[in-house]
């Protein structure tokens, strides 16, 4: 069964501490991973798109790989506003061209 | 603001009955989404219209339905409502049908079901 796991479910830091975001997934025809960031109350915001392994992406504050099992989303020095949940999802290949999230990562950045 | 306007933003109801979703999509965006949100399953993708027609279809329950009209604006019906279906419904929009992962949320309904 096509699956996306994000690890950790929730996470604190201090500002200005960097870490990582996991996102791994066991699908059996990746078409691209996608990033993105919700605030309480709100809709998903698009962040990044990757297609390849190797691909990076870089955005202010954070950085999105990905590999052939895996994707992480780097964030350094993290300030307060970064803080939200952060989605990712994927689309396979075959069948519906649907996109299917994760669970999230909550992140959480003290000042 | 992503472009795609979501309303009601809140809805309470009761088990048992009938409530709509209406979304329009950004300007120029033929393509619409709705996903469900609930704490325990996350975002699950229920159905995707491309231009009036259906293109794809989730874990849509059989008394759910939607509909794209011919100015683009969508309408998620809920039917024979239950207390699990409370959820957040979440409206998403995109320029292309094929398979883009690029999609514009909308703020949301929160639907309560008493």
């Amino acid at each position: 069964e096509d699956q996306v796991t994000q690890s950790p479910e929730a996470l604190r830091l201090q500002e200005g501490e960097s870490s990582s975001l996991n996102c791994s997934y066991t699908v059996s025809g990746l078409r691209g991973l996608f990033w993105y960031r919700q605030d309480p109350g709100k809709g998903p915001e698009f962040l990044f798109t990757l297609y390849s392994a190797g691909e990076e992406k870089e955005k202010e504050r954070l950085k999105a790989t990905l590999t052939k099992k895996e994707s992480f989303l780097h964030i350094t020095a993290p300030k307060p506003e970064d803080s939200a949940t952060y989605l990712c999802a994927v689309i396979l290949i075959q069948g519906a061209q649907k996109l299917v999230f994760g669970q999230g990562t909550r992140l959480t950045i003290n000042p | 603001d992503s472009g795609v306007t979501q309303t009601p933003k809140h809805l309470i109801t009761a088990t048992g009955q009938r409530v709509t979703l209406r979304c329009s999509p950004r300007s120029g965006d033929l393509s619409v989404y709705w996903y469900q949100q609930s704490l325990d399953q996350g975002l699950q993708f229920l159905i995707q219209y491309y231009n009036g027609e259906e293109r794809a279809k989730g874990n849509i329950l059989e008394r759910f339905s939607a509909q794209q009209f011919p100015d683009l604006h969508s309408e998620l019906n809920l039917s024979s409502l239950e207390l699990g279906d409370s959820a957040l419904y979440f409206c998403a929009s995109s320029v292309s049908g094929r398979g883009t992962g690029e999609l514009f949320f909308g703020e949301g309904s929160r639907l309560t079901v008493l």
